[in-house]
C-alpha cells in the first residue's frame, strides 16, 4: 500500500473487554512507532520497533497494554481489561531509519471509545 | 513537562496574513520536525530542520531554529484556509534512538 494504515477506524467496547488495535507500516520501514493522542492533547508516545531490536516500551502506561510486530511488519496493540480513560485517538507511524533524516509517516488512527 | 512546547495555543488569522507558531523544548536535540493534523486525525510530516541548521525553507513555510535558546518557530506565509489544522513540533534526544516527543500543537484557524 502507498501508506500506512490502520485497522478498525473506530472501535467501540465496553469496560473491561480486550482490545486489539493493528497498524500496517509502509513496506520497507524498519521503524514502526505507536502514539495516543486524547481529545485536543498532543501525542504521547506509547512503544516503538526498530528492526530486530529489543522495542522500546517505556511509554506504555500500564502492564495492560501490550504491542507486538510480527515479521519485521505488522503490529497489534493490545490493550486488556479497557478502561474508560483509555478512550483516545490510537495513532501508528513507520519510518526509515537513515542517518539524519527519519521523518515519520501516519496512519489515519484508530478512535477507541470505552463505554 | 513535555519537550516541546508549542505556544500559542491557538491563533486565528485571516486569508492571506502570515502565521507564526513557536516551539520550545528542553534537552539537546539531533533534530526538530514539524507536523500538520487535519481534524484529529494522522498527521502528516512537514519540514525536518537539523540541529546543525538555523533556517529552512519549504514552498510558504519557514522554520528557524535556536538551539542556543532551544527554541524553532514555523511561519506560514500568505496563509489559506486549507491551512486550518494543528502544527505539532516534535523533537528526539540525542541518544533516543530515534524517539519523538510531540508538544500539544497550536490550532491555527484560518477564516476566508
Amino acid at each position: 500500500g502507498a501508506g500506512v494504515s490502520q485497522s478498525p477506524s473506530n472501535k467501540v467496547t465496553e469496560k473491561g473487554k480486550d482490545v486489539e488495535l493493528r497498524c500496517d507500516p509502509i513496506s520497507g520501514h524498519t521503524a514502526l512507532y505507536w502514539y495516543r493522542q486524547s481529545l485536543g492533547q498532543g501525542l504521547e508516545f506509547l512503544i516503538y520497533f526498530q528492526g530486530n531490536s529489543a522495542p522500546d516500551k517505556s511509554g506504555l502506561p500500564s502492564d495492560r497494554f501490550s504491542a507486538e510486530r510480527t515479521g519485521g511488519s505488522v503490529s497489534t496493540l493490545t490493550i486488556q481489561r479497557t478502561q474508560q480513560e483509555d478512550s483516545a485517538v490510537y495513532l501508528c507511524a513507520s519510518s526509515l531509519v537513515v542517518a539524519g533524516t527519519y521523518e515519520q509517516y501516519f496512519g489515519p488512527g484508530t478512535r477507541l471509545t470505552v463505554t | 513537562s513535555q519537550q516541546g512546547e508549542e505556544d500559542p495555543q491557538a491563533l486565528s488569522i485571516q486569508e492571506g496574513e502570515n502565521a507564526t507558531m513557536n516551539c520550545s523544548y528542553k534537552t539537546s536535540i539531533n533534530n526538530l520536525q514539524w507536523y500538520r493534523q487535519n481534524s484529529g486525525r494522522g498527521l502528516v510530516h512537514l519540514i525536518l530542520i537539523r540541529s546543525n541548521e538555523r533556517e529552512k525553507h519549504s514552498g510558504r513555510l519557514r522554520v528557524t531554529l535556536d538551539t542556543s535558546k532551544k527554541s524553532s518557530s514555523l511561519l506560514i506565509t500568505a496563509s489559506r484556509a486549507a491551512d486550518t489544522a494543528s502544527y505539532f513540533c516534535a523533537t528526539d534526544q540525542r541518544g533516543s534512538n530515534y524517539k519523538l516527543t510531540f508538544g500539544k500543537g497550536t490550532l491555527l484557524t484560518v477564516n476566508p
